[in-house]
């Protein structure tokens, strides 16, 4: 199984300002994924990381709203830019183990004010 | 487009009661999960189901997958108390780029 962190855990932040979440696994993975969480929804995923080349952004998600970054196979960022309320969300990362299944991170709960 | 139905969406039970909980897609898969999310946590891996007729029991959780009606069932065997969450399924879409896509996830309390 894979060991996911995140960072931040949480965090508070004014409109107009942009947060970037970190996302660290403890083995090689190819593909990673951001997914979003609004309150007491279900997951959607925002993108999918492939190291070494650009994120495939899914129906309703942007570049310039979400960029992502992959520079090596255990690290991805996302960031969240220009914030509004309706970011306030808990961001997910995943990554693919296999068939085994696909393991969550802790998340990332982001309040915008 | 690939979508995923989770009946029902909120479910009270009393302690000791079984129940089935049950998830629908629309397109062809061969690959479907549940995972639990409890209050303020990520998510959980339960199950992974492989195959048509693929049968997972943990406990007193027994998930099951019927690829060719396209539905998946979790049965619940004498509810605790600590089976109170809410769980998801969700679909590996096929073709292309394989992507999971959820359920709304069925929120789960079970009452002493």
């Amino acid at each position: 199984s894979a060991v996911i962190s995140q960072k931040p855990s949480r965090d508070i932040c004014q409109r107009g300002t942009s947060l970037t979440i970190q996302c660290q696994v403890d083995s090689q993975v190819t593909m990673m994924f951001w997914y979003r969480q609004q309150p007491g929804q279900s997951l959607t995923l925002i993108a999918t990381a492939n190291q070494g080349s650009e994120a495939t952004y899914e129906s309703g998600f942007v570049i310039d709203k979400f960029p992502i970054s992959r520079p090596n196979l255990t690290f991805s960022t996302l960031t969240v830019s220009n914030m509004s309320p309706e970011d306030s969300s808990i961001y997910l990362c995943s990554v693919a183990g296999g068939q085994e299944t696909q393991y969550f991170g802790p998340g990332t709960r982001l309040l915008v004010l | 487009e690939l979508k995923v139905e989770q009946n029902p969406l909120f479910l009270s039970m009393q302690e000791g009661k079984n129940y089935t909980i049950y998830c629908n897609y629309s397109t062809t898969s061969d690959r479907l999960y549940w995972y639990r999310q409890d209050p303020g946590k990520s998510l959980e891996s339960l199950f992974v189901l492989l195959s048509n007729g693929a049968v997972k029991q943990e406990g007193r959780l027994m998930a099951s997958l019927d690829t060719k009606a396209r539905l998946s069932t979790l049965h619940i065997t004498a509810a605790v108390h600590d089976l109170s969450a809410t769980y998801f399924c969700a679909v590996l879409t096929q073709g292309g780029s394989e992507k999971l896509v959820f359920g709304k996830g069925m929120k789960l309390t079970v009452n002493p």
